[in-house]
């Protein structure tokens, strides 16, 4: 089956600076990946997705990219704030089926 | 977007006995459900696929016989963890297929086996 792997599993930031987590996956097969935003107790939440016909893509403060050749994609937070703080998790599908998650990324943005 | 919805939302149990969580598909149809397992400060994990109206699909290692799946509507998957020992405390989490290869989620059950 597929296995993604995450780093780092925590990051500390200073409010305004970037923050960016990396993942890799396994399984070439593999053409979604999202990117999850946890709170403590509290549900994922979709922040951002790409699929495999994309190299890159754009949300605001958000930013993913994906290199299919070395099967790796990566989140980037620019401008980082305060309530930027929670686990982040990416994850690997074919065609938006089971869903494998990385370890996850405990970020910290200090004020 | 799409709205899964799970409960109970926090359960303790005695060790010994059974548990049942729902996982509803509120405003659209799924026929493929997922169950996760998160412990404290790790990832999810997939524990198996549910499918409407046939056995469900475990991963490698999750027993069968002890977590029972259920999908007997297009909007309904039940979870019960039977025979409940404190090391099935943790945090499970549905998710359907909202279309779009995009997956939603429930609340979570913190289940907690004392």
């Amino acid at each position: 089956g597929e296995n993604v792997e995450q780093h780092p599993s925590t990051l500390s930031v200073q409010e305004g600076d970037s923050a960016v987590i990396k993942c890799t996956y396994s399984d070439s097969a593999s053409n979604y990946f999202p990117w999850y935003k946890q709170e403590l107790g509290k549900r994922p939440q979709l922040i951002i997705d790409i699929r495999s016909n994309v190299g890159e893509k754009k949300d605001q403060r958000i930013a993913v990219t994906l290199n299919k050749t070395a099967k790796h994609f990566s989140l980037h937070i620019t401008e980082t704030q305060p309530e930027d703080s929670a686990v982040y998790f990416c994850a690997a599908s074919i065609n938006g089926n089971q869903f494998y998650f990385g370890t996850g990324t405990s970020l910290t943005v200090i004020p | 977007g799409a709205v899964v919805s799970q409960h109970p939302s926090r359960v303790i149990c005695k060790s010994g006995t059974s548990v049942k969580i729902e996982c509803r598909s509120l405003d659209f149809q799924a026929t493929t459900m997922f169950w996760y397992r998160q412990f404290p400060k790790q990832s999810l994990m997939l524990m198996a696929t549910s499918n409407e109206g046939s056995k469900a699909t475990y991963e490698q290692g999750v027993e069968k016989d002890k977590f029972l799946i259920n999908h007997a509507s297009l909007t309904l998957s039940t979870l019960t963890v039977t025979s409940a020992h404190p090391e099935d405390s943790s945090f499970y989490i549905c998710s359907a297929d909202g279309g779009k290869s995009e997956a939603f989620f429930g609340q979570g059950t913190r289940l907690t086996v004392v």
